[in-house]
């Protein structure tokens, strides 16, 4: 299953509202989950079978979709949310991850 | 907390091999499926393998099949990764990853990452 994200990068400020997009070209039937990753660091888990909140995340991660078609959205960027996001299926192996985006400072 | 520990990168020549380890701590380590996920330089990350909490299922992805192999001891809380007939695309740091779930195949998503480990394929 291949995971396309979309925008590969964004330029955003603090406060503003953004939405990362990510399409699968198969349904993936809600198995898709959200990561963070900031350079030097472990990868967070964000959000996870499409809309769950993983435990300790701030409630301004959100995600949404259905079959082939996912969104997360952070209402109010904070300066400690500039980092690599990436959308990945968790339906069927090998368990693809989408390409990131970078979401940077404007 | 969870904690993933990985040890074994280095640097290794094309074709040889190398043994990535992970030890977890703070789970209950036989009850769930674990991974390896890889990042390569400037890129993003990539689903490696993964084996299911008895070991009765395994996955690879096509990059590596054939040449690499995914293990555990439950008795030792590690999972391990055998590299063979390295590469230079196979240069990356490569993590070590807790599912959620124990089946590999029951649809779960992994929730704790351990800090990585590098690997350098370089003559």
């Amino acid at each position: 299953i291949q995971m396309t994200q979309s925008p590969s990068s964004l330029a955003a400020s603090v406060g503003d509202r953004v939405t990362i997009t990510c399409r699968a070209s198969q349904s993936v039937y809600s198995y898709l989950n959200w990561y963070q990753h900031e350079p030097g660091k472990a990868p967070k888990l964000l959000i996870y079978t499409t809309s769950s909140l993983q435990n300790g995340v701030p409630s301004r991660f959100s995600g949404s979709g259905s079959g082939a078609d996912y969104t997360l959205t952070i209402s109010s960027l904070q300066p400690e949310d500039f980092a690599t996001y990436y959308c990945h299926q968790s339906y069927d192996p090998p368990f693809s991850f989408g390409q990131g985006t970078k979401l940077e400072i404007k | 907390e969870v904690q993933l520990v990985e040890s074994g990168g280095g640097l290794v020549q094309p074709g040889r091999s190398l043994r990535l380890s992970c030890v977890a701590s703070g789970v209950t380590f036989h009850h769930y499926a674990m991974h390896w996920v890889r990042q390569r330089p400037g890129k993003g990350l990539e689903w490696v393998s993964g084996i299911s909490w008895n070991s009765g299922s395994l996955g690879y992805a096509d990059s590596v099949k054939g040449r690499f192999t995914i293990s555990r001891d439950n008795a030792k809380n590690s999972v391990y990764l055998e590299m063979n007939s390295l590469r230079g695309e196979d240069m990356a740091f490569y993590y070590c990853a807790k599912d959620s779930q124990g089946g590999l195949f029951g649809s779960g998503w992994i929730d704790s990452w351990g800090q990585g480990n590098l690997v350098i394929v370089s003559s």
